[in-house]
């Protein structure tokens, strides 16, 4: 079965970085792209990148635009996000979900568990 | 950039029927924005129950289905059970960037 698990979640200081990681398996990943999505505590959800199934194409979230990469490891089946220049509003769960085989395909259909990232002096 | 709506909270009656919409601040909702539908409990992540306007997955109930209605996609719950009651979110798509519309309380009451 699809399983998508997150990591690399905590408590991070403003203006530093963080990488999350997206550890896959049940599918075939290098097949599909991949998403991250992230939701403040008490708030909706937000889209903030898609990468295609072999790392060439990417979109941001205008909120991330130039702070954030998005990245994958298909060797590995895993998916990673580095953030950089943290800010406080950046505080949220991050889930990882697949999309299509194509980058064209707007949504995704499995969700992880997702990572918990605080910014925060 | 784009603003998705939909109602903040909705009621229904168990056994009853409801409508949530998805707006797009641009104009009318097309299938070309190729509109998904979520449903979240408390605690829970994130269930993809509707994809590219109408269709379902294999775990989606029977009882929920998508469509457009009136330049806004639609998601309407026919037969509403008491697990029903979660925060439904659509998604739009504007040319490569995806938008999360600000979800929809329903309450099954």
């Amino acid at each position: 079965q699809v399983q998508l698990v997150e990591s690399g979640g905590g408590v991070v200081q403003p203006g530093r970085s963080l990488r999350l990681s997206c550890a896959a398996s049940g599918f075939t990943f290098s097949s599909y792209a991949m998403h991250w999505v992230r939701q403040a505590p008490g708030k909706g959800l937000e889209w903030v990148t898609v990468i295609s199934y072999d790392g060439s194409n990417k979109y941001y979230a205008d909120s991330v635009n130039g702070r954030f990469s998005i990245s994958r490891d298909n060797s590995k089946n895993t998916l990673y996000l580095q953030m950089n220049s943290l800010r406080p509003e950046d505080t949220a769960m991050y889930y990882c979900a697949r999309g299509g085989p194509s980058i064209a395909v707007v949504g995704f259909d499995y969700w992880g568990q997702g990572t918990l990232v605080t910014v925060s002096s | 950039q784009a603003v998705v709506t939909q109602e903040p909270s909705l009621t229904v009656s168990p056994g009853g029927t409801v409508t949530l919409t998805c707006g797009s601040s641009t104009g009318a909702v097309t299938s070309r924005h190729y509109p998904y539908w979520f449903q979240q409990k408390p605690g829970q992540a994130p269930r993809t129950l509707i994809y590219d306007t109408n269709n379902k997955h294999s775990w989606t109930p029977a009882r929920f289905s998508g469509s457009l209605l009136g330049g806004q996609a639609a998601l309407t719950l026919s037969g509403a059970q008491p697990e029903d009651e979660a925060e439904y979110y659509c998604l739009l798509s504007y040319s490569g960037i995806r938008l999360f519309g600000g979800g929809t309380k329903l309450t099954v009451l």
